[in-house]
């Protein structure tokens, strides 16, 4: 079964510094991968998705197959990205599980002003 | 507006008590999938649905009942709640459920006493 780890629960980073949000998985195939955040008292929402290759808000992910990576990038870490950052893979070729995204259990990000 | 409305936002019970979580969407979604979101656990898949009359379990469906006799609505029932369900729920859904992006409820938090 496919699993999705997220080793840091908290990461605290002052404002500017770069931010790297790890998220590694367990799967043999080609997955496809997302990022959700959840910003305080606001609903989880989609962050990005690796398929789309695109920078949402100064993040960047790149799906790393060799290390089973996909961790979540920023340059300059801004007060307003403290949020709950939760990693997620889906498996396109399990049939009826395909329907399944498994989350990580999230990792904490604060940004020190 | 496009969103997934959740009710109730909280809800105390006591064990044995049956509950009903109601979800509904208004865009014509497919998709729908009830998470369940615990400290230190993440966000955990406990059923989702592919369509009118198609329901499937996810990752913890033990003690969870859910039906999908519409589109737009898939509720969450709790035959016969017990402590262990007390937590943070999410009903989500997307158009198939298929590697485009989910859209989140705001949450019911449930306390089972």
């Amino acid at each position: 079964a496919q699993r999705v780890t997220q080793p840091e629960k908290l990461l605290s980073v002052f404002k500017g510094a770069p931010v790297e949000l790890k998220c590694n998985y367990s799967y043999s195939g080609s997955p496809e991968l997302f990022w959700y955040v959840q910003y305080s008292r606001q609903r989880l929402q989609l962050l990005l998705r690796h398929i789309s290759r695109e920078s949402i808000k100064g993040f960047t992910a790149d799906l790393n197959k060799g290390e089973t990576s996909f961790h979540l990038k920023k340059p300059f870490a801004q007060e307003e990205d403290s949020a709950m950052y939760y990693c997620a893979l889906r498996d396109p070729y399990s049939g009826a599980g395909s329907y399944q995204l498994t989350f990580g259990k999230g990792t904490k990000l604060s940004v020190i002003p | 507006e496009a969103q997934v409305t959740q009710n109730p936002r909280y809800l105390i019970t006591v064990t044995g008590k049956k509950l009903t979580v109601t979800c509904s969407q208004n865009m014509n979604h497919e998709y729908m999938s009830w998470y369940r979101q615990d400290p230190g656990l993440g966000l955990r898949q406990i059923y989702y649905s592919m369509n009118v009359e198609v329901t499937d379990k996810g990752d913890v469906p033990e003690g969870y009942k859910v039906s999908r006799k519409e589109k737009r609505n898939f509720p969450l029932i709790l035959e016969s709640p017990s402590p262990n369900q007390t937590s943070l729920y999410f009903c989500a859904s997307s158009w198939n459920g298929l590697n485009e992006k989910l859209f989140f409820g705001s949450g019911t938090q449930l306390s089972v006493l």
